[in-house]
């Protein structure tokens, strides 16, 4: 079945960089595109970006445009997040989710969610 | 860009009871709304896409109605398992992807 497992989350500084990664399987991963999702401590859910099945389009959430940085390596079936200039308010549980339809806007699966903490 | 409000933010309800969960476009998304359900500590996940087709292997139970503005999820009778945050979202004109603030529905 379809799998997404998140990591790389932790605890930061304000101004640090963090790279997530999301590792898929069960589907044909470089035929979909994908999504990262965050959602902050007692908040609800927030779009982030999503690439195109190829990699070569990308889009982004005005809240981390020009900070964040998605990327996706076919070869290995795994989903990238590079996250520079880091904020307090960038704290939350990162999930990648599957377009559910290749390109369609819609996410499905989601993986479990990795947590990023910016704090000094 | 697109605002989605869900209101109430949190529905008591009884095991059994039907379950109606609206959601409001700031403009015309068309059909373009999805529903999901979120629990804590797991993946939230897909339960209906283009306002009415269900996504695979989620129960009869669950359905979406609505066009334009104003959108509904409803959950016939509520089993145990179905209390949770469900959230809306539109795919109109993207990006931006953008989500309802949820609803909680709880045990009464």
């Amino acid at each position: 079945q379809v799998q997404l497992v998140e990591s790389g989350g932790g605890v930061v500084q304000p101004g640090d960089s963090l790279r997530l990664s999301c590792a898929a399987s069960g589907f044909t991963f470089s035929n979909y595109g994908m999504h990262w999702v965050r959602q902050a401590p007692g908040a609800g859910l927030e779009w982030v970006a999503f690439v195109t099945y190829d990699g070569r389009n990308k889009y982004y959430a005005d809240s981390v445009k020009g900070r964040f940085t998605m990327s996706r390596d076919n070869s290995k079936n795994t989903l990238y997040l590079q996250m520079n200039s880091l904020r307090a308010e960038d704290t939350a549980v990162y999930f990648c989710a599957k377009d559910y339809g290749g390109n369609s806007g819609w996410f499905d699966p989601w993986g479990q969610g990795t947590l990023v903490t910016v704090s000094s | 860009e697109i605002v989605l409000t869900q209101s109430p933010a949190t529905l008591s309800l009884s095991p059994g009871e039907r379950a109606t969960l609206p959601c409001r476009a700031s403009q015309s998304v068309g059909r373009h709304i999805a529903w999901y359900q979120h629990k804590p500590g797991q993946a939230p996940r897909l339960l209906i896409y283009d306002a009415s087709n269900r996504a695979t292997g989620i129960p009869a139970r669950f359905s979406g109605s609505g066009s334009g503005t104003d959108f509904t999820l409803t959950i016939t009778s509520l089993e145990p398992e179905d209390f949770a945050v469900y959230y809306c979202q539109q795919r109109s004109n993207w990006p931006p992807l953008t989500f309802g603030g949820g609803t909680k529905v709880e045990i009464k």
